[in-house]
């Protein structure tokens, strides 16, 4: 198994441009969140899904885009790229059966300029 | 909202001397309580969790974390500390029937020779 699965690792942004950080589970589970990892903030959540074709918004979604076409795939869109959204970007997913807590992705460094 | 705080940003210790990583979390009435451990450049791994019942949790790595309703407290503990715990410790609640895991800002462990 791989688990958490994203990419790119690295990614650097000039401000305005589109982009879509990839996201792949291949453990079945029916939850995936997206949170943004900013120094001294600890992590934050941005969108979260509770199955295919079921997505809701976390603490942070402004700037931000998610669907949730199949099981195994969560993208994360940026659709106009900021300075302020300079961050790490972790993926995780969880089982449906009790809150076991989330297995999470290595992440995606992203910088815009 | 939930909220968690984590008391120390910094916490400096010698190897083999024991560590308590201090969390508090706003009071609800049903919550999941976790503790994660970032190595740097890496994504977060779950070191304990608890769920319910026995409020002493024990995890990997020797580690242990007390859960204390009354105190809205689930402090982190190791008795003797190697140099490879090293690393950012982050303390994460969910209310019960959300997804919205709500971390601490972390901790970062530092241990000297």
């Amino acid at each position: 198994n791989a688990g958490v699965t994203q990419t790119p690792k690295f990614q650097v942004l000039k401000t305005g441009q589109s982009m879509t950080l990839q996201c792949a589970q291949d453990m079945n589970h029916e939850y995936m969140s997206w949170y943004r990892q900013d120094p001294g903030m600890g992590l934050r959540l941005i969108h979260y899904s509770v199955g295919a074709g079921i997505t809701d918004q976390g603490e942070v979604p402004n700037g931000y885009n998610v669907s949730r076409s199949t099981t195994e795939d969560f993208p994360l869109r940026l659709l106009s790229a900021a300075p302020s959204q300079t961050s790490v970007y972790f993926c995780a997913s969880r089982e449906g059966d009790r809150f076991y807590g989330y297995t999470f992705g290595s992440g995606t460094r992203l910088t815009v300029v | 909202a939930q909220s968690v705080t984590q008391l120390d940003s910094q916490v400096p210790v010698f190897e083999e001397a024991p560590v308590e990583l201090r969390c508090n979390y706003s009071s609800s009435v049903s919550v999941y309580l976790f503790w994660y451990v970032q190595y740097p450049n890496q994504g977060l791994q779950l070191l304990l969790k608890y769920l319910s019942g026995s409020t002493l949790v024990k995890g990997i790595n020797g580690f242990e974390a007390e859960f204390n309703k009354s105190q809205t407290s689930f402090h982190l503990r190791k008795p003797s500390v190697h140099i490879s715990d090293t690393a950012e410790y982050f303390c994460a609640v969910v209310q019960g029937g959300s997804e919205k895991l709500v971390f601490g800002k972390g901790t970062k462990l530092t241990v000297n020779p």
